[in-house]
């Protein structure tokens, strides 16, 4: 079956440290990998994705590459911010019949991220 | 609002009562989901409509569980016979297209006492 594990949490870092949080997956198939995200009183939103190997997903100065080899999606940010202080997710999908990914996630047990000024 | 919206926020069970829960998509939205969060875990995929079709339920974790779309639109998730191990959060989501890219409500936290 699917599995995705994520480093051990809480993490906390002071503002405008490096950040990375790591990722691995395991899967029968050839997966699309996220980066989902929850701030604080809100609902997961998405923050970045890759469909393919060597793909790289970014926003808001958060990146991702898809390493196949390594089976790996680690998330990194060069400087943080308070405002980044939220709980991060990393999650697959297997791809249905189509190619496409159709939404059946699986995620990490998540890591809250806390940053101080 | 325009973004997905669940409720009730909260609910408090007796253990053995039934529960609904009902989530109210994104207009237009084709793909709907519901996971389940237990605290401290990432959300587990119970069950995937397109349209009013009931796609995947191959995460409902017994017969206890019943989700339904009728119209396409809202759906709503019902928990008979609550259990004490019901307890979560339980989240829907939706897409316009079969995707990752999900959007998600800010759940329902289900207590089951």
């Amino acid at each position: 079956g699917n599995s995705v594990t994520q480093m051990e949490g809480p993490v906390t870092l002071s503002e405008e440290a490096f950040l990375t949080i790591n990722c691995t997956y395991t899967a029968t198939g050839y997966p699309s990998l996220f980066w989902y995200v929850q701030y604080p009183g809100e609902g997961l939103q998405l923050l970045l994705k890759a469909t393919k190997a060597d793909d790289k997903g970014s926003n808001k100065g958060f990146e991702a590459t898809y390493r196949k080899e390594t089976t790996s999606f680690h998330l990194e940010k060069g400087s943080v911010q308070v405002s980044d202080s939220a709980v991060y997710f990393c999650a697959l999908s297997e791809r249905g019949a189509g190619g496409t990914s159709y939404g059946k996630l699986t995620f990490g047990q998540g890591t809250i991220l806390t940053v101080h000024p | 609002g325009a973004g997905v919206s669940q409720s009730p926020r909260y609910k408090v069970a007796k253990r053995g009562q039934d529960v609904a829960l009902r989530c109210d998509p994104i207009s237009g939205h084709v793909s709907l989901f519901w996971y389940q969060q237990a605290l401290g875990q990432g959300p587990e995929f119970l069950t995937y409509f397109q349209n009013e079709a009931q796609l995947d339920k191959s995460g409902l974790p017994s017969d206890r569980f019943f989700a339904e779309r009728p119209e396409g639109s809202v759906s709503t998730l019902k928990i008979q016979r609550t259990q004490q191990e019901d307890s979560a959060v339980y989240l829907c989501a939706s897409s316009l297209v079969a995707s990752g890219e999900l959007f998600f409500g800010e759940g329902s936290r289900l207590t089951v006492l």
